[in-house]
């Protein structure tokens, strides 16, 4: 069974304090590794889709980084506008995202 | 462009009542998904459609889907119970590869059943 796990569960940072969140993975044929941010009341929304180890991804102040057990999400200089929750999936020979619990990143001034 | 649009965004229902969520999405995605979210559990799969006039996966205890059409995605909670209180996220993707490339999510329905 495909098995995601995000750590830590909470992270604070002072803004401009470098970081980074993980999520290690077990999965049968991963087809692909998907971050997501979420806001309080919405929906996830979508930020990176990693394929293959060693693929990279970068996005504004985010990078994503993939080997063949985990993900690292890298947040360089955080501001205050980062905090968010970020969930990690994969998608393995099923048809469906597999989620983690998700990291609660609060960035303050 | 609206994505995918859940509604209610909210709602109370008494235990032994039955609802519909909706869900709609204007991509012309064909797979589409919900997902249940709840404190300290991560999103969790209920159901998904690899496209319209299809179901793919049995369908859990206590919930009933139908996809008529590309568009809808209705998720029928049948007799409800506490136990299904929770945020439901709706999700689609394009339909192929299945599910591999990036699925958009709905704003969320937060649904309590007392």
């Amino acid at each position: 069974e495909d098995q995601v796990t995000q750590s830590p569960e909470a992270l604070r940072l002072q803004e401009g304090e470098s970081s980074s969140l993980n999520c290690s993975y077990t999965v049968s044929g991963l087809r692909g590794l998907f971050w997501y941010r979420q806001d309080p009341g919405k929906g996830p929304e979508f930020l990176f889709t990693l394929y293959s180890a060693g693929e990279e991804k970068e996005k504004e102040r985010l990078k994503a980084t993939l080997t063949k057990k985990e993900s690292f999400l890298h947040i360089t200089a955080p501001k205050p506008e980062d905090s968010a929750t970020y969930l990690c999936a994969v998608l393995g020979t099923g048809y469906a995202l597999n989620f983690g619990k998700g990291t609660s990143l609060l960035v303050t001034p | 462009n609206a994505g995918v649009t859940q509604t209610p965004k909210f709602h109370i229902l008494k235990t032994g009542q039955s609802m519909t969520l909706q869900c709609a999405q204007d991509m012309n995605h064909g797979y589409m998904s919900w997902y249940r979210q709840d404190p300290g559990m991560g999103l969790r799969l209920i159901y998904y459609s690899a496209a319209a006039g299809t179901t793919d996966k049995e369908v859990p205890n206590g919930y009933n889907v139908s996809r008529l059409n590309t568009e809808d995605f209705p998720l029928r909670l049948v007799s409800a119970a506490p136990s299904q209180t929770s945020v439901y996220l709706c999700a689609s993707s394009p339909a192929y590869p299945p599910g591999t490339l990036e699925a958009f999510f709905g704003q969320g329905t937060r649904l309590t059943v007392v």
